[in-house]
């Protein structure tokens, strides 16, 4: 693996179904993301997480929870899928102690029907 | 609400041209940071300006950062086809959390 990996790549879900999206990076980052992208919205921020162990809630978290386990994997879960849900989601990373750049993963297109 | 918003949503010029979008912001930030997207992709880094940083330069970049107006541009310089892209600014909000909020960027297209 060589930075930040998301899984699936995309994935048809029936309403009401559980989905676990998945985010693993390899560059020992402490904070990590998960944004959805909706057109004409930009990114929106789901969760966030500063270190391993700890989380918090961005702009849009209702309908999904987050955990972080461990330094380098990261999952989002829709418990109850809806069609709002119905979004590319990204995973992103970066390093806190010089609040840099993030680094960002090639995203999940997720529908919900 | 969105931290960041750009300005504007979208933008068509010649190639050779010179493609200023801008980003306004809200809360006092530790950093504000240009990334963009081609169609399909995860988004890249591009540059970064720190707050207390006016200008900053990177190939044919150039980032402005105003403070006291909470504001942001970016100067993409002799634009190229392979500038087509969105553009996103994200800030980084002075507090002690390390969340990064984004915009819904500046659609940039450069006609041959």
């Amino acid at each position: 693996i060589a930075g930040i990996t998301q899984a699936p790549t995309s994935q048809i879900l029936a309403a009401g179904r559980r989905m676990t999206l998945r985010c693993t990076q390899d560059m020992r980052h402490n904070a990590m993301y998960w944004y959805r992208q909706d057109l004409g919205l930009g990114l929106r921020l789901i969760h966030y997480s500063n270190t391993a162990g700890t989380t918090g809630k961005g702009e849009v978290p209702d309908g999904y929870s987050v955990s972080r386990a461990n330094t380098d994997d990261f999952p989002l879960t829709l418990a109850s899928a809806v069609p709002s849900q119905t979004s590319v989601y990204f995973c992103a990373s970066r390093t806190t102690g010089e609040r840099g750049e993030a680094f960002f993963g090639q995203g999940t297109r997720l529908t919900v029907v | 609400s969105q931290q960041g918003e750009e300005d504007p949503q979208a933008l068509s010029i010649q190639e050779g041209e010179n493609a200023t979008m801008n980003c306004s912001y809200k809360t006092s930030i530790n950093n504000l940071q240009w990334y963009r997207q081609n169609s399909g992709r995860g988004l890249v880094h591009l540059i970064l300006i720190r707050s207390n940083e006016r200008e900053k330069h990177s190939g044919r970049l150039r980032v402005t950062l105003d403070t006291s107006k909470k504001s942001s541009s970016l100067l993409i310089t002799a634009s190229r086809a392979a500038d087509t892209a969105s553009y996103f600014c994200a800030t980084d909000a002075k507090s002690n959390d390390y969340k990064l909020s984004f915009g819904a960027g500046t659609t940039v297209t450069v006609r041959a």
